[in-house]
Protein backbone atom coordinates (compact mmCIF):
# COMPACT_ATOMS: atom_id res chain seq x y z
CA UNK A 1 0.00 0.00 0.00
CA UNK A 2 0.92 3.57 -0.61
CA UNK A 3 2.48 5.71 2.47
CA UNK A 4 2.18 8.84 1.32
CA UNK A 5 -0.32 10.79 -1.31
CA UNK A 6 0.90 13.39 -3.46
CA UNK A 7 -1.28 16.62 -3.85
CA UNK A 8 -2.67 17.40 -6.19
CA UNK A 9 -2.37 14.19 -8.49
CA UNK A 10 -1.79 16.20 -11.92
CA UNK A 11 -0.89 20.20 -11.93
CA UNK A 12 -0.13 21.96 -15.17
CA UNK A 13 1.02 25.84 -15.30
CA UNK A 14 3.06 28.20 -17.33
CA UNK A 15 6.72 28.68 -17.92
CA UNK A 16 7.92 31.32 -15.33
CA UNK A 17 5.64 30.07 -12.86
CA UNK A 18 6.45 28.26 -9.48
CA UNK A 19 4.96 24.60 -8.70
CA UNK A 20 3.73 23.12 -5.33
CA UNK A 21 3.52 19.34 -4.66
CA UNK A 22 2.50 18.53 -1.39
CA UNK A 23 2.98 14.86 0.23
CA UNK A 24 1.29 13.76 3.18
CA UNK A 25 2.47 10.15 4.99
CA UNK A 26 0.69 8.29 7.81
CA UNK A 27 3.77 6.61 10.34
CA UNK A 28 6.80 8.31 11.62
CA UNK A 29 9.75 8.49 9.68
CA UNK A 30 13.37 8.78 9.45
CA UNK A 31 13.11 11.21 6.80
CA UNK A 32 11.49 11.88 2.85
CA UNK A 33 12.83 12.22 0.01
CA UNK A 34 11.75 13.38 -3.14
CA UNK A 35 12.54 12.39 -6.72
CA UNK A 36 11.02 12.47 -10.18
CA UNK A 37 10.41 10.94 -12.97
CA UNK A 38 11.09 11.62 -16.64
CA UNK A 39 8.14 9.72 -18.76
CA UNK A 40 9.59 6.59 -19.46
CA UNK A 41 12.35 6.80 -17.53
CA UNK A 42 14.01 5.90 -13.65
CA UNK A 43 13.60 7.95 -11.18
CA UNK A 44 15.91 10.51 -9.93
CA UNK A 45 16.50 11.54 -6.40
CA UNK A 46 16.36 15.48 -5.74
CA UNK A 47 16.39 16.34 -1.89
CA UNK A 48 16.57 14.41 0.86
CA UNK A 49 15.29 15.85 4.40
CA UNK A 50 15.55 13.92 7.72
CA UNK A 51 13.19 14.26 10.51
CA UNK A 52 14.60 16.99 12.34
CA UNK A 53 14.63 19.16 9.66
CA UNK A 54 12.00 21.92 8.76
CA UNK A 55 13.58 23.20 5.80
CA UNK A 56 16.36 22.10 2.76
CA UNK A 57 17.03 23.97 -0.93
CA UNK A 58 18.96 23.00 -3.66
CA UNK A 59 18.87 25.40 -6.57
CA UNK A 60 15.06 25.88 -7.79
CA UNK A 61 14.19 23.42 -5.36
CA UNK A 62 12.48 24.06 -1.71
CA UNK A 63 11.18 21.37 0.66
CA UNK A 64 9.61 21.58 4.00
CA UNK A 65 8.65 19.19 6.45
CA UNK A 66 6.55 19.36 9.42
CA UNK A 67 6.20 16.40 11.13
CA UNK A 68 3.56 17.28 13.20
CA UNK A 69 1.16 17.42 10.43
CA UNK A 70 2.97 14.22 8.61
CA UNK A 71 3.46 16.50 5.65
CA UNK A 72 6.00 18.09 3.11
CA UNK A 73 5.87 20.16 0.55
CA UNK A 74 7.92 20.74 -2.69
CA UNK A 75 8.06 23.93 -4.14
CA UNK A 76 9.87 24.86 -8.27
CA UNK A 77 10.48 28.42 -8.61
CA UNK A 78 10.67 29.63 -12.05
CA UNK A 79 9.38 26.66 -13.59
CA UNK A 80 10.78 25.35 -17.05
CA UNK A 81 9.61 23.26 -19.51
CA UNK A 82 12.28 20.56 -18.95
CA UNK A 83 10.66 20.36 -15.13
CA UNK A 84 7.67 18.76 -16.47
CA UNK A 85 7.88 14.76 -14.89
CA UNK A 86 6.27 13.00 -12.13
CA UNK A 87 7.48 13.67 -8.84
CA UNK A 88 7.04 10.69 -6.13
CA UNK A 89 7.65 11.65 -2.30
CA UNK A 90 9.09 8.27 -1.05
CA UNK A 91 9.96 7.70 3.25
CA UNK A 92 11.28 5.67 5.20
CA UNK A 93 10.86 3.96 8.14
CA UNK A 94 13.69 2.31 9.96
CA UNK A 95 12.04 1.55 13.16
CA UNK A 96 9.63 -0.95 11.57
CA UNK A 97 13.00 -2.44 10.47
CA UNK A 98 11.94 -1.56 7.22
CA UNK A 99 15.05 -1.58 4.57
CA UNK A 100 13.08 -0.11 1.49
CA UNK A 101 11.33 3.67 0.90
CA UNK A 102 7.62 3.78 0.47
CA UNK A 103 6.31 5.58 -2.45
CA UNK A 104 3.41 7.98 -3.13
CA UNK A 105 1.51 7.97 -6.17
CA UNK A 106 2.56 10.89 -7.51
CA UNK A 107 2.07 14.58 -8.95
CA UNK A 108 2.44 14.87 -12.89
CA UNK A 109 3.47 18.21 -13.58
CA UNK A 110 3.54 20.13 -17.31
CA UNK A 111 4.78 23.21 -17.58
CA UNK A 112 3.37 24.59 -20.45
CA UNK A 113 6.45 26.70 -23.00
CA UNK B 1 31.00 6.56 -13.67
CA UNK B 2 28.84 3.68 -14.43
CA UNK B 3 25.59 4.06 -12.68
CA UNK B 4 22.63 1.32 -12.31
CA UNK B 5 21.94 -0.54 -15.47
CA UNK B 6 18.95 -2.76 -16.38
CA UNK B 7 18.43 -5.08 -19.52
CA UNK B 8 16.49 -5.39 -21.37
CA UNK B 9 14.38 -2.08 -21.94
CA UNK B 10 11.40 -3.53 -23.30
CA UNK B 11 9.71 -7.39 -22.99
CA UNK B 12 6.46 -9.01 -24.59
CA UNK B 13 5.70 -11.97 -22.21
CA UNK B 14 2.53 -14.26 -22.55
CA UNK B 15 0.14 -15.28 -19.80
CA UNK B 16 2.01 -18.03 -17.93
CA UNK B 17 5.37 -17.50 -18.79
CA UNK B 18 8.25 -16.72 -16.75
CA UNK B 19 10.97 -13.89 -17.07
CA UNK B 20 13.73 -12.68 -16.13
CA UNK B 21 15.20 -9.30 -15.53
CA UNK B 22 18.72 -8.21 -14.70
CA UNK B 23 20.32 -4.86 -13.08
CA UNK B 24 23.73 -4.02 -12.70
CA UNK B 25 24.11 -1.84 -9.83
CA UNK B 26 25.88 1.33 -9.56
CA UNK B 27 30.03 1.39 -9.08
CA UNK B 28 30.36 0.81 -5.50
CA UNK B 29 27.08 0.14 -4.57
CA UNK B 30 26.50 -3.31 -2.96
CA UNK B 31 22.61 -3.41 -2.08
CA UNK B 32 20.07 -4.01 -4.94
CA UNK B 33 16.11 -3.66 -4.49
CA UNK B 34 13.40 -4.02 -7.06
CA UNK B 35 10.44 -2.08 -7.20
CA UNK B 36 7.36 -2.46 -9.38
CA UNK B 37 5.54 0.41 -10.86
CA UNK B 38 1.97 0.10 -12.75
CA UNK B 39 1.31 2.79 -14.95
CA UNK B 40 0.54 5.67 -13.56
CA UNK B 41 1.51 4.64 -10.31
CA UNK B 42 3.82 5.09 -7.71
CA UNK B 43 6.66 2.17 -7.34
CA UNK B 44 5.97 -1.07 -5.11
CA UNK B 45 9.06 -2.60 -3.03
CA UNK B 46 9.37 -6.31 -4.10
CA UNK B 47 12.44 -6.77 -2.56
CA UNK B 48 16.15 -6.34 -1.42
CA UNK B 49 19.19 -8.29 -1.31
CA UNK B 50 22.70 -7.82 0.02
CA UNK B 51 25.51 -10.05 0.79
CA UNK B 52 23.73 -12.44 -1.85
CA UNK B 53 20.66 -12.83 0.16
CA UNK B 54 17.24 -11.64 0.36
CA UNK B 55 16.92 -9.27 3.17
CA UNK B 56 13.42 -7.98 3.13
CA UNK B 57 10.57 -8.50 0.66
CA UNK B 58 6.92 -6.66 -0.37
CA UNK B 59 4.16 -7.91 -0.65
CA UNK B 60 4.59 -9.46 -3.22
CA UNK B 61 4.05 -13.91 -3.76
CA UNK B 62 6.54 -16.48 -3.98
CA UNK B 63 6.13 -15.98 -8.31
CA UNK B 64 8.35 -13.39 -7.32
CA UNK B 65 11.77 -14.23 -7.00
CA UNK B 66 15.31 -13.21 -7.46
CA UNK B 67 19.05 -13.46 -6.79
CA UNK B 68 22.25 -11.23 -6.37
CA UNK B 69 25.60 -12.45 -7.75
CA UNK B 70 28.94 -12.12 -6.01
CA UNK B 71 29.63 -9.19 -8.19
CA UNK B 72 26.31 -7.02 -6.71
CA UNK B 73 24.38 -7.54 -9.79
CA UNK B 74 20.96 -8.75 -9.86
CA UNK B 75 18.16 -11.06 -11.27
CA UNK B 76 14.40 -10.69 -10.97
CA UNK B 77 12.61 -13.68 -11.70
CA UNK B 78 8.13 -13.93 -12.59
CA UNK B 79 7.04 -17.27 -12.92
CA UNK B 80 3.89 -17.62 -14.11
CA UNK B 81 3.20 -14.39 -15.73
CA UNK B 82 -0.30 -12.86 -15.17
CA UNK B 83 -1.62 -9.68 -17.42
CA UNK B 84 -1.55 -7.95 -13.84
CA UNK B 85 2.35 -7.94 -13.79
CA UNK B 86 2.27 -5.88 -16.36
CA UNK B 87 4.77 -2.57 -15.49
CA UNK B 88 7.98 -1.31 -15.20
CA UNK B 89 10.04 -2.41 -13.21
CA UNK B 90 12.73 -0.73 -11.17
CA UNK B 91 16.36 -1.48 -10.11
CA UNK B 92 17.74 0.97 -7.59
CA UNK B 93 21.23 0.29 -6.10
CA UNK B 94 22.81 1.46 -2.24
CA UNK B 95 25.59 1.34 -0.06
CA UNK B 96 24.39 -0.68 2.92
CA UNK B 97 26.98 0.30 5.30
CA UNK B 98 25.63 4.02 4.95
CA UNK B 99 21.93 2.74 5.46
CA UNK B 100 19.48 2.07 2.58
CA UNK B 101 16.73 4.70 3.66
CA UNK B 102 19.51 7.52 4.74
CA UNK B 103 21.07 8.08 0.97
CA UNK B 104 19.89 8.70 -2.16
CA UNK B 105 18.68 5.32 -3.92
CA UNK B 106 20.31 5.20 -7.31
CA UNK B 107 17.65 3.74 -9.99
CA UNK B 108 18.08 2.37 -13.61
CA UNK B 109 15.66 3.38 -16.16
CA UNK B 110 14.17 0.02 -15.93
CA UNK B 111 12.23 -2.74 -18.07
CA UNK B 112 9.16 -2.31 -19.29
CA UNK B 113 7.18 -5.56 -19.11
CA UNK B 114 4.10 -6.18 -21.23
CA UNK B 115 1.88 -9.57 -20.65
CA UNK B 116 -0.38 -10.40 -23.71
Amino acid sequence: SQQGEEDPQALSIQEGENATMNCSYKTSINNLQWYRQNSGRGLVHLILIRSNEREKHSGRLRVTLDTSKKSSSLLITASRAADTASYFCATGHSDTGRRALTFGSGTRLQVQP
Amino acid sequence: DAGVTQSPTHLIKTRGQQVTLRCSPKSGHDTVSWYQQALGQGPQFIFQYYEEEERQRGNFPDRFSGHQFPNYSSELNVNALLLGDSALYLCASSLASTGPLNQPQHFGDGTRLSIL
